[in-house]
Parts: structure tokens; sequence; C-alpha cells
């Protein structure tokens, strides 16, 4: 079965400093690859995704990831964190399949710091 | 734009209370979905339906009904409800390529 593993549960950075947030992936074959946000109190956006075009994905809010095979990755960056950035994140694997599911992981809280 | 609708937002039981989560959406999507939010464990998939008449289950689906009779609705059902049930509800949908969840803004349900 398909799934991602986020290490860590909190991370906390400066306003103005890079933001990365770690996933890696399970598969046999390349899978189809999301990162979603959750601000406090509301449901989850999609961030960005991968579908295998691009291996360096753009997304909302000046977030990108790249997909790298040959380390099963898909790690979240932004060059600059704001203050709005504080929030949850969560990577996810859509399962392969007519009926394709999709698995989260267990999610990061980010924090930034004034 | 309504996108997907939960009700209620808040709701408390009693243990062996029995209620329904309501979720609707305007979208036209074949793909609904019901996940649950425990701290520290992420999104877990309840149930899914890939369309009116058909559904599924997920990775923990014990206690939890569902049915999709129309596209638009597809509500929840806890029909003996047990603190383990304590949690946040979130319900999602998808267009056939299930590429973009669109995800209602949850139903925190306490068991007591």
């Amino acid at each position: 079965a398909q799934s991602v593993t986020q290490l860590g549960s909190h991370v906390s950075v400066s306003e103005g400093a890079l933001v990365l947030l770690r996933c890696n992936y399970s598969s046999s074959v390349p899978p189809y690859l999301f990162w979603y946000v959750q601000y406090p109190n509301q449901g989850l956006q999609l961030l960005l995704k991968y579908t295998s075009a691009a291996t360096l994905v753009k997304g909302i809010n000046g977030f990108e990831a790249e997909f790298k095979k040959s380390e099963t990755s898909f790690h979240l960056t932004k060059p600059s964190a704001h203050m709005s950035d504080a929030a949850e994140y969560f990577c996810a694997v859509r399962h392969t399949g007519a009926n394709s599911k999709l698995t989260f992981g267990k999610g990061i809280t980010l924090s930034v710091r004034p | 734009n309504a996108g997907v609708t939960q009700t209620p937002k808040f709701q408390v039981l009693k243990t062996g209370q029995s209620m329904t989560l309501q979720c609707a959406q305007d979208m036209n999507h074949e793909y609904m979905s019901w996940y649950r939010q425990d701290p520290g464990m992420g999104l877990r998939l309840i149930h899914y339906s890939v369309g009116a008449g058909i559904t599924d289950q997920g990775e923990v689906p014990n206690g939890y009904n569902v049915s999709r009779s129309t596209t638009e609705d597809f509500p929840l059902r806890l029909l003996s409800a047990a603190p383990s049930q304590t949690s946040v509800y979130f319900c999602a949908s998808s267009s056939a390529g299930h590429e973009k969840l669109f995800f209602g803004s949850g139903t925190q349900l306490s068991v007591l």
C-alpha cells in the first residue's frame, strides 16, 4: 500500500527564514503526490500537486516542492516564511487504480516566530 | 460558491446515541469521502463513494455507515456513538480525476 511519512510533528522558523517540510513516500511506481494546508478551524486546502509532469512543482502562496525519485521524497519549501504561513501541513499520496483514494501523512505544524 | 457544506459544526453526544453528519456538495463531483482527524494521526479515511449508489470502506470504517442516494449528498451515520469516536470529521469531494479534494469546514464531535 502506498503511504507517506512526515518526520516530526512541529517545525518552528523565524519570519523571513527558509521553510522546509519533509515528506517521503513509499510506492513501487511514481505516485501522485500532494501537499495540503489547514489553517486553524478550517478544512484542508490544496497547496500543490505532482502528477508526473515537471518534477519541480510550484503552488500557491510561494510554496514549491520537488519530486525526487532517487530519494522517494517530495519536500515542501518556501524561501521566506511569513506569519500567515503558520498552519498544519499534510503530505498525501494518491493510490493507483480507477477508484483511487488519497492517503494523508500525520501532518506537521508550522510555527512562525516574529 | 457553497462548495462542500457540512452540518452541524459542533455536536455533543452521549455514549450509545445515534446521529447523522450531513455533507452536501454543489459541484457535481462524483467522488465523496469522509475523514476523521485526530491529534498526531493525520486524516484517516472512513468511507468513500465514487458515485450515487456506490460506497466502499476506507481505513477506519467500524462504527460508521454511509449511503449515497444522490450525487450531492453523502451522510455519515453513527449508529451507537462511543467515546473513541470523539474527533473532527471532514467531508471532501472531487471530480473523477481525484486530483484535488475540496473539503468542508468540519464537524467537531464529542462523545461523553
